[in-house]
């Protein structure tokens, strides 16, 4: 079965700092995609990147960069030069095959909180 | 709409009442998910909906709750004769296409059963 893990359940740093968000990922599935979820206090999931099993090269959006390593099942999440309005709630999220669909198997999340 | 949305956005229910949860995807995505989030869990799949069809529901937790999507846009998530363990927020979710696409969420309804 599909398993996700983020092993921090809270961080907290202060602002401007540099911050990565862990997440450990097990499946024998040879073709899965990998998510990363933000969940601000509103409580909406905002979506915020995809990658597939195939694409192991590194992507940079901004502020935010995505560390996607098969040999380790790993997908972390870096947030550079942090900002109080990353503070939320992130999740790790696998695919799994189920009929006509991809359904989401999340990890437990992980409470980022950035200092002023 | 822009975006998912959700009615209502909290939900208080005596023990026993039953619920009824709504959900309006985006026009014209053809998936539809409800996740369940307990308190400082991430979401469980509960169901799943490719238009009208419910093709997956093997995450309900039990006979007492009930998912449809008649025309295959909104959604109701029902739920009978609520216990406390159904406390929780439930999210819903759409993406445009049947394959690994971004799925979307709405605000989700968070229930509390007294």
């Amino acid at each position: 079965a599909q398993k996700v893990t983020q092993a921090q359940t809270e961080i907290s740093v202060v602002e401007k700092e540099d911050v990565t968000l862990d997440c450990v990922y097990e499946t024998r599935d040879t073709t899965y995609y990998l998510f990363w979820y933000k969940q601000p206090p509103s409580g909406e999931l905002v979506f915020l990147i995809r990658r597939n099993s195939f694409d192991e090269q590194n992507e940079i959006s901004g502020r935010y960069s995505w560390n996607f390593q098969k040999s380790t099942s790993s997908f972390n999440f870096t947030i550079t030069a942090s900002q109080v309005v990353d503070s939320a709630v992130y999740f790790c999220a696998l695919s799994e095959l189920i009929q006509g669909a991809q359904k989401l198997v999340f990890g437990q999340g992980t409470r980022l909180t950035i200092n002023p | 709409g822009a975006g998912v949305s959700q009615s209502p956005r909290y939900k208080v229910a005596k023990r026993g009442q039953d619920v009824a949860l709504r959900c309006d995807p985006i026009s014209g995505h053809v998936s539809l998910f409800w996740y369940q989030q307990a308190l400082g869990q991430g979401p469980e799949f509960l169901t799943y909906f490719q238009n009208e069809a419910q093709l997956d529901k093997s995450g309900l937790p039990s006979d007492r709750f009930f998912a449809e999507r008649p025309e295959g846009s909104v959604s109701t998530l029902k739920i009978q004769r609520t216990q406390q363990e159904d406390s929780a927020v439930y999210l819903c979710a759409s993406s445009r296409g049947t394959g690994a696409y971004e799925q979307y969420f709405g605000p989700g309804t968070r229930l509390t059963v007294t």
